[in-house]
C-alpha cells in the first residue's frame, strides 16, 4: 500500500464549485504539505502543517483553505473554484524530528480541471 | 531574496553520463535535495547533501559546495527510463524551515 495517498486522482469541476482534495498518510509523519504544480512554474507551496494544531500559509494560499483532521489526514479545499486553479496538486509529508532531514515524500497527485 | 537556478532542458544519449547543475542563494542552508519526477507523476527523492563533497548512490551521484552555493547531480550509464525532470530543492535554516524548489531540469535521453 502507498504511504501517502490522495483522493480523488482526477477531478473536473465548474467555476464556483467547492472542491475538497484529501490526503492520508501511513508514514507517521507530523509534517504535511500541499503544493500545486503548473508547467513552467514548478512546485509552489499552498499550506503546511507541522502538527495537528499548527497550520501555516504558504506562498500562494489565497483561494484555498485546509483542515488537519488528524496526524494522518490533511485536506485542501477550494471554496469557490476558478479556472486558474487548474493544476496538478500534491500532498507531501516529512519528519525532520525523527529522520534528521527535511526529506519530503509525495502522494501521487490530483489533477484538477476547473472549467 | 531566495533563488535556485538550474537549466531548463538537457539532452543526452543512452549509455552516456550527464551532469545537471544547480546554484542557489538562500537566507540559510540546512541541506540540498534532488528529486526525480516523471511526467504526470509525483516527485521521488533521489539524494540529500548537507556537507561538502560527493554522495554516490548507484548510478546517481550528487555533489555539494556550500561556499559556492552549487550542487550537481551526475547520472551515469543513462537509460531511457531516466528521461524525467530533475528538481533541486534547498532546505533553509531555522525551526520553521521549508524546501525552496527550483523549476526543474527536463532531461531527454535519446537512443
Amino acid at each position: 500500500d502507498a504511504d501517502v495517498t490522495q483522493t480523488p486522482r482526477n477531478r473536473i469541476t465548474k467555476t464556483g464549485k467547492r472542491i475538497m482534495l484529501e490526503c492520508s498518510q501511513t508514514k507517521g509523519h507530523d509534517r504535511m504539505y500541499w503544493y500545486r504544480q503548473d508547467p513552467g512554474l514548478g512546485l509552489r507551496l499552498i499550506y503546511y502543517s507541522f502538527d495537528v494544531k499548527d497550520i501555516n500559509k504558504g506562498e500562494i494560499s489565497d483561494g484555498y483553505s485546509v483542515s488537519r483532521q488528524a496526524q494522518a489526514k490533511f485536506s485542501l479545499s477550494l471554496e469557490s473554484a476558478i479556472p486558474n486553479q487548474t493544476a496538478l496538486y500534491f500532498c507531501a509529508t516529512s519528519a525532520p524530528e525523527t529522520s534528521g532531514t527535511d526529506t519530503q515524500y509525495f502522494g501521487p497527485g490530483t489533477r484538477l480541471t476547473v472549467l | 531574496g531566495q533563488n535556485i537556478d538550474q537549466p531548463t532542458e538537457m539532452t543526452a544519449t543512452e549509455g552516456a553520463i550527464v551532469q545537471i547543475n544547480c546554484t542557489y542563494q538562500t537566507s540559510g542552508f540546512n541541506g540540498l535535495f534532488w528529486y526525480q519526477q516523471h511526467a504526470g507523476e509525483a516527485p521521488t527523492f533521489l539524494s540529500y547533501n548537507v556537507l561538502d563533497g560527493l554522495e554516490e548512490k548507484g548510478r546517481f551521484s550528487s555533489f555539494l559546495s556550500r561556499s559556492k552555493g552549487y550542487s550537481y547531480l551526475l547520472l551515469k550509464e543513462l537509460q531511457m527510463k531516466d528521461s524525467a525532470s530533475y528538481l533541486c530543492a534547498v532546505s533553509n535554516a531555522g525551526n520553521n524551515r521549508k524546501l525552496i524548489w527550483g523549476l526543474g531540469t527536463s532531461l531527454a535521453v535519446n537512443p
